[in-house]
């Protein structure tokens, strides 16, 4: 699949639990953050965004947290599901141009 | 609708050959961006197309690299010639112009290019 030859942290978690995806971003000037989810042999698919006003957006069974004070980004999955298994990424978009991609994290929902 | 797409999903070459990816965005979507993700790493940045104007490319690591967006519609990236270290995942994503959808980029499924 596309993850040979990436290594990336993973998050294993029980399905039903609650699942808790860190980013750090790297501008301070960034003034929008996404999250996406990444399905093997899939391209980037979005979750849900949070502008730089805000300090929390919540959507279906997911939640955003930003904290500008020390550049961290937080995705909060609420009542995993199988479906959820994926790679995460954060990305940061300056004034609507390129997107600045984090490392991504790989989560496996056990059954 | 039909999303972003991509051509062709997969594909692999000998180092020194030259391979052209193609992009279609999601149809009226003047923004058109170009990533990849290389071994081991996060995704990067390329260049970011409006219309068929090159806004910004200061991403294309160098001048092996060509993109191209004839007509403001599809895009092609083409590499000659392929080295090694160009193996990855190439995206396209694409958004629309103005407003809140111009930060919502949308991803096709990628390219894989391997060079051997």
């Amino acid at each position: 699949g596309e993850s040979v030859g990436l290594h990336l942290p993973t998050l294993s978690v029980q399905e039903g639990d609650n699942s808790i995806i860190n980013c750090a971003y790297s501008n301070s000037a960034s003034d929008y953050f996404i999250w996406y989810k990444q399905e093997s042999g899939k391209g980037p698919q979005f979750i849900i965004d949070i502008r730089s006003n805000m300090d929390k957006r919540q959507g279906q069974r997911v939640t955003v947290l930003l904290n500008k004070t020390v550049k961290h980004l937080s995705l909060q999955i609420a009542a995993t599901q199988p479906g959820d298994s994926a790679v995460y990424f954060c990305a940061e978009n300056n004034a609507g141009n390129m997107l600045t991609f984090g490392g991504g994290t790989r989560l496996m929902v056990k059954p | 609708e039909a999303g972003v797409t991509q051509f062709p999903s997969h594909s692999v070459i000998e180092k020194g050959q030259t391979v052209t990816l193609r992009c279609d965005p999601i149809s009226g979507h003047d923004n058109l961006y170009w990533y990849r993700r290389v071994m081991g790493k996060e995704i990067k940045f390329l260049l970011h197309f409006v219309k068929e104007s090159k806004q910004d490319e200061s991403g294309m690591p160098n001048n092996r690299f060509l993109a191209e967006r004839t007509g403001g519609t599809y895009s092609t990236l083409k590499v000659q010639p392929a080295e090694l270290e160009d193996s990855g995942v190439y995206f396209c994503a694409s958004s629309q112009r103005s407003g809140r959808a111009h930060y919502e980029q949308y991803f096709g499924p990628g390219t894989r290019l391997t060079v051997t």
